[in-house]
């Protein structure tokens, strides 16, 4: 059974940092684009980063270009998301997702706020 | 980047009704769009891929047409579990861009 499991969400003030984690079991890790999406309450969908299965090529939104990083250890399976310098804008919940076979996770709550 | 241009964005509807919504990108995606179903507090769930291809287990009344820049999302008829918010994405080109929802409501 694939599973996603985030981690790491929680409440930080404006201009913090947050790191998130998701921990991926039941698939081959290592060969596969993964992505993360948000979405903030009562909002839509939001696309914000993807990062190739080697870790060498990684892709942003607009909305997070040079305050959020992708990263990936294909050790442990665990993909990550660093945030910097967050806004209330990016108050949402962020899921981890495998886009072409579908798996999401349950996703985990981001709340920028003073 | 590309745009994804999502209409309606509400609609209500009643059990049996035929459902169509509809995604236009700002520029020619190939067959490269998935559709998506979301129900309160759940992460979303893939029924379309490549434009017109039914995910594992989705019931046959959904089916998506379209290439290039207009895609169309139907159900042929409208169940009681069928009433969530859909959303389509481009996955052709980074940065990946979602529509902006339609939320399908009880008449």
């Amino acid at each position: 059974e694939v599973q996603l499991l985030e981690s790491g969400g929680g409440l930080v003030q404006p201009g913090g940092s947050l790191r998130l984690s998701c921990a991926v079991s039941g698939l081959k890790f290592r060969r596969n684009v993964m992505t993360w999406v948000r979405q903030a309450p009562g909002k839509g969908l939001e696309w914000v980063s993807s990062i190739s299965d080697s870790g060498v090529r990684t892709y942003y939104a607009d909305s997070v270009k040079g305050r959020f990083t992708i990263s990936r250890d294909n050790l442990n399976d665990t993909l990550f998301l660093q945030m910097n310098r967050l806004r209330v804008e990016d108050t949402a919940f962020y899921y981890c997702v495998k886009v072409r076979e579908d798996y999401w996770g349950q996703g985990t709550l981001v709340i920028v706020s003073s | 980047d590309i745009q994804m241009t999502q209409s309606p964005s509400s609609l209500s509807a009643s059990v049996g009704d035929r459902v169509t919504i509809t995604c236009r990108a700002s520029q020619g995606i190939g067959n490269d769009l998935g559709w998506y179903q979301q129900k309160p507090g759940k992460a979303p769930k893939r029924l379309i891929y490549g434009a017109s291809s039914l995910d594992s287990g989705v019931p046959s009344r959904f089916s998506g047409s379209g290439s290039g820049t207009d895609f169309t999302l139907t159900i042929s008829s409208l169940q009681p579990e069928d009433f969530a918010t859909y959303y389509c994405l481009q996955h052709n080109t980074y940065p990946f861009t979602f529509g902006g929802g339609s939320k399908v409501e009880i008449k």
